[in-house]
């Protein structure tokens, strides 16, 4: 598969704060997906982008795919408690039925 | 509709042993996969199917097998489980290639000891 570079690892975040995360590859993808994973269940997706420079919103998320084609990030507005979770990107190459992960950011309150 | 359901959630098996994890989907997809998720890494592809009959490996293939009899069931088997097998497990199944949203199973969690 190929690679994808997720940044950062972790964040710690306090409630109502605004947090950002990006994915990054050396390859050219037509697809983008963040995804996120609550313990002990399977990823949920989030939101998908096909088109480069695509700015979508999912509630208080918001990503979009970067205008290389080579990235994607994901914002969370005013986050809330439930947020906590580990956040997943994923791309496709063109004419590839697979998808590559990046290695995910975990999301923690801070105390 | 149920998604994507798989069984066992959890298990333990003793090196040498065999099992097969088992995977459903109701959405009528044609394109499943089965990927294994080890801490702190992002998922890993197995195999893959684009539809009945027909399975391709995926990239950490090695000591699995898949078969796709019908459009709804995906079974992944361990014949002889080695403790580098112990891993979470999940099944995801996709409408199309080109618009790839996956969704995925909660997961089987297995130990090889």
């Amino acid at each position: 598969g190929q690679q994808l570079n997720q940044s950062p690892q972790s964040m710690f975040i306090q409630e109502g704060e605004d947090v950002s995360m990006n994915c990054t590859s050396s390859s050219i993808f037509n697809t983008w997906l963040w995804y996120k994973q609550d313990p002990g269940e399977g990823p949920v997706l989030l939101i998908a982008l096909y088109k480069a420079g695509e700015l979508t919103s999912n509630g208080r998320l918001t990503a979009q795919f970067g205008i290389t084609r080579k990235d994607s990030f994901l914002n969370i507005s005013a986050s809330i408690p439930s947020d906590v979770g580990i956040y997943f990107c994923a791309g496709q190459i063109s004419d590839d039925y697979k998808l590559s992960f990046g290695a995910g950011t975990t999301v923690t309150v801070r105390a | 509709n149920a998604g994507v359901t798989q069984t066992p959630k959890f298990r333990i098996l003793k090196i040498g042993q065999s099992m097969t994890l088992q995977c459903t989907q109701d959405m009528n997809h044609n394109y499943m996969y089965w990927y294994r998720q080890d801490p702190g890494m992002g998922l890993k592809l197995i195999y893959y199917s684009v539809g009945a009959g027909i399975t391709d490996k995926g990239e950490v293939p090695n000591g699995y097998n898949v078969s796709r009899s019908t459009t709804e069931d995906f079974p992944l088997r361990l014949e002889l489980a080695a403790p580098s097998q112990t891993s979470v497990y999940f099944c995801a199944s996709s409408y199309s290639p080109s618009y790839n949203e996956q969704f995925f199973g909660p997961g089987t969690r297995l130990t090889v000891l």
